[in-house]
């Protein structure tokens, strides 16, 4: 089935730090990638919504200017928290649909969790 | 995208049918019912979606009421790796092209289902 792979799973560093995460789909173009946050026991927040070659659309709310997002290839999304401080620390999860017919299912990564000291 | 409602949380015993509960009473003709679920510290796993028809498939099988109004997820046989939060979702079926934002995921609470030895 549809495999997304995230990378790191965990980061760990300091304050003022830029961390990068990224997102593969490994056996399937993905036109579309989601990037989430989840705090501890809340649920999914969608952050960001990237097309490949475009730029990403954002909820409102997320800095767009903080959460870089890049969408380069139709394989391979990153997720770049630049800056980070110790609010940013949370559970970041990236997902991926196949083409762009409708009802396709998101697939997601296995998530990174950022702590920022 | 239309509001479901779930129960916060249920149990099942080890071997035994789980029935997860979902309403959508809002949901319009041109939306799908999905199933995720997340196991602790894990990205979403997708189970299982519809329109309007019943279906099955390795994972589960999903039981959508005649005015579409409710489903029912059922895990036949429960087991301990079952135990996850499981979030059901109604998304608007956008046409091709819709351009970012057509195919995010609103996730709510969830039901937390505890699968019981």
């Amino acid at each position: 089935g549809a495999v997304v792979s995230q990378h790191p799973s965990r980061v760990i560093c300091k304050s003022g730090t830029s961390v990068k995460i990224e997102c593969r789909s490994l056996d399937f173009q993905a036109t579309t990638m989601f990037w989430y946050r989840q705090f501890p026991k809340k649920s999914l927040m969608l952050m960001a919504t990237s097309n490949e070659g475009s730029k990403a659309t954002y909820e409102q709310g997320v800095e767009k200017d903080k959460f870089l997002i890049n969408h380069a290839s139709l394989t391979l999304s990153t997720l770049t928290v630049t800056s980070a401080h110790p609010e940013d620390s949370s559970f970041y999860i990236c997902s991926a649909t196949i083409g762009r017919a409708g009802g396709q299912p998101q697939h997601f990564g296995d998530g990174t969790r950022l702590s920022i000291l | 995208d239309a509001k479901t409602t779930q129960p916060p949380s249920m149990d099942c015993a080890e071997g035994r049918a789980a029935n997860l509960p979902c309403n959508h009473s809002t949901i319009s003709g041109n939306e799908y019912v999905y199933w995720y679920r997340q196991i602790h510290s894990q990205g979403p796993q997708y189970i299982i979606h519809g329109l309007k028809n019943n279906e099955t498939n390795e994972m589960a099988s999903l039981i959508i009421t005649e005015d579409r109004k409710s489903s029912t997820l059922i895990l036949p046989h429960a087991t301990l790796r079952d135990t996850a939060v499981y979030y059901c979702i109604v998304r608007v079926l956008y046409p091709l092209y819709s351009g970012a934002g057509s195919y995010q995921l609103t996730f709510g609470k969830g039901t937390k289902l505890s699968v019981i030895p």
